[in-house]
């Protein structure tokens, strides 16, 4: 079955970086793009960009643009997104999606990651 | 950017009730709408794709309908897992973008 798990909770300084990954099993890793979406505490949902896994191209919503990265590890079936700079208002829930086949809906969801940003 | 806004924005009913939710895109977007609900501490679960098709496993309860600018996500006779978090989202163009959300709480 399909599955995409997740790095564990983070606590993190204003002004460092953060590294989140995403292991991916039980498909073709490269056949689908994983998109991050992130979640701060009692709010929506705020999509922040998409990778390919086979290429590694990237794009990135232009709030994020300058301190987003989004990587792989096709070796691995891992993607990763790295946010630098931190603000106390990076403190959400980051979660790594499969973007299905069917009309770009996000199929298949990570745990999701708490990153939260405190001096 | 394409902006997408929810209504009610919480919402009380009774387990049993026929409930409608409605999202409204700020252009046309087709029928490139899904529809998510989230439960308190999960991730998102995708419900309906392409306006109007249920994901794999989803109850028949739940239907989508609309096109252009204007959707609905219903569920006809509501269960008691069914309350939760409701979130539509557009695929038509980057950045996607998500309603603010529903919340679906028991009456």
């Amino acid at each position: 079955q399909v599955q995409l798990v997740q790095s564990g909770a983070e606590v993190k300084k204003p002004g460092a970086s953060v590294k989140v990954s995403c292991k991916t099993s039980g498909y073709t890793f490269i056949d689908y793009y994983v998109h991050w979406v992130r979640q701060a505490p009692g709010q929506g949902l705020e999509w922040m960009g998409w990778l390919n896994p086979n290429s590694g191209v990237t794009d990135y919503a232009q709030k994020f643009q300058g301190r987003v990265t989004m990587t792989r590890d096709t070796s691995i079936s891992t993607a990763s997104m790295e946010l630098s700079r931190l603000r106390s208002d990076d403190t959400a829930i980051y979660y790594c999606v499969r973007l299905g086949r069917d009309y770009d809906s996000f199929d298949y969801w990570g745990q999701g990651t708490l990153v939260t940003v405190s001096s | 950017d394409i902006q997408m806004t929810q209504s009610p924005s919480s919402l009380s009913a009774s387990v049993g009730d026929r409930v409608t939710i409605t999202c409204r895109a700020s252009q046309s977007i087709s029928v490139y709408l899904n529809w998510y609900q989230q439960k308190p501490g999960k991730a998102p679960k995708l419900l309906i794709y392409a306006a109007s098709s249920l994901q794999s496993g989803v109850p028949s309860r739940f239907s989508g309908s609309g096109s252009g600018t204007d959707f609905t996500l219903t569920i006809s006779s509501l269960q008691p897992e069914d309350f939760a978090t409701y979130y539509c989202q557009q695929s038509y163009s980057t950045p996607y973008s998500f309603g603010q959300g529903t919340k679906l709480e028991i009456k």
